[in-house]
């Protein structure tokens, strides 16, 4: 299968710091990617869809000037959380879909883990 | 409202049994629907997809079924071993073969020795 990657694996910043999170698609081309978080315990949240050389769309509740998303190529989209606080602390995953005989199949990142302190 | 549950929270069960997982719906009609497996600090893996029009589908040990009229899909492994300990998490698109995925809580298997 397709594979995903993200950089860095885990993060430690200072409250007010930003933080930038990369997303790879290291063999095939994605021209939608996707940022999900997660809390301890809980299902994927996702934050918001990420398109290649346009607006990413975000979803309800996500404040799109504090959660940055740029997809500069095909096979890079970047997530930079600005200003971070505490309660930003959590797992963001970054997946990318691939059309495989009509379906999408959904690859995901590694994840990375952001510690706010 | 829409809605996606996963049977249970947690699941144990003894080594070499079978593991069902369920994960059911409410007003969604997905075309195709998920399985993932994720292991703890990792990122979901893609396990299995089944169509709206199969009943059943199978990997080695693993086999999805898919009840549209239930809004149901059971996710069976068989022969359980200890390295199939992990959470499994159901998904389905919401907009009829659209990109938008929705995921359920997931449920965290534990296969003990």
């Amino acid at each position: 299968g397709a594979v995903v990657s993200q950089h860095p694996s885990w993060v430690i910043c200072k409250s007010g710091t930003s933080v930038k999170i990369e997303c790879r698609s290291l063999d095939f081309q994605a021209t939608t990617m996707f940022w999900y978080r997660q809390f301890p315990k809980q299902s994927l949240m996702l934050m918001a869809t990420s398109n290649e050389g346009s607006k990413a769309t975000y979803e309800q509740g996500v404040e799109k000037d504090k959660f940055l998303i740029n997809h500069a190529s095909l096979t890079l989209s970047t997530l930079t959380v600005t200003s971070a606080h505490p309660e930003d602390s959590s797992f963001y995953i970054c997946s990318a879909r691939e059309l495989t005989g009509g379906l999408f199949e959904q690859y995901f990142g590694p994840g990375t883990r952001l510690t706010v302190t | 409202s829409q809605k996606i549950e996963q049977n249970s929270e947690a699941l144990n069960i003894q080594e070499g049994k079978t593991a069902t997982l369920t994960c059911n719906y409410t007003n969604y009609s997905p075309a195709y629907l998920q399985w993932y497996r994720q292991d703890p600090g990792r990122g979901p893996v893609f396990l299995l997809l089944i169509r709206e029009n199969e009943k059943e589908k199978r990997k080695e040990r693993l086999k999805v079924t898919f009840d549209t009229t239930l809004k149901q899909s059971l996710f069976h492994i068989t022969a359980s071993q200890p390295a199939d300990s992990a959470t499994y998490l159901c998904a389905l698109d919401d907009d009829n073969y659209g990109q938008n995925f929705v995921f359920g809580p997931g449920t965290r298997l534990s296969v003990l020795p």
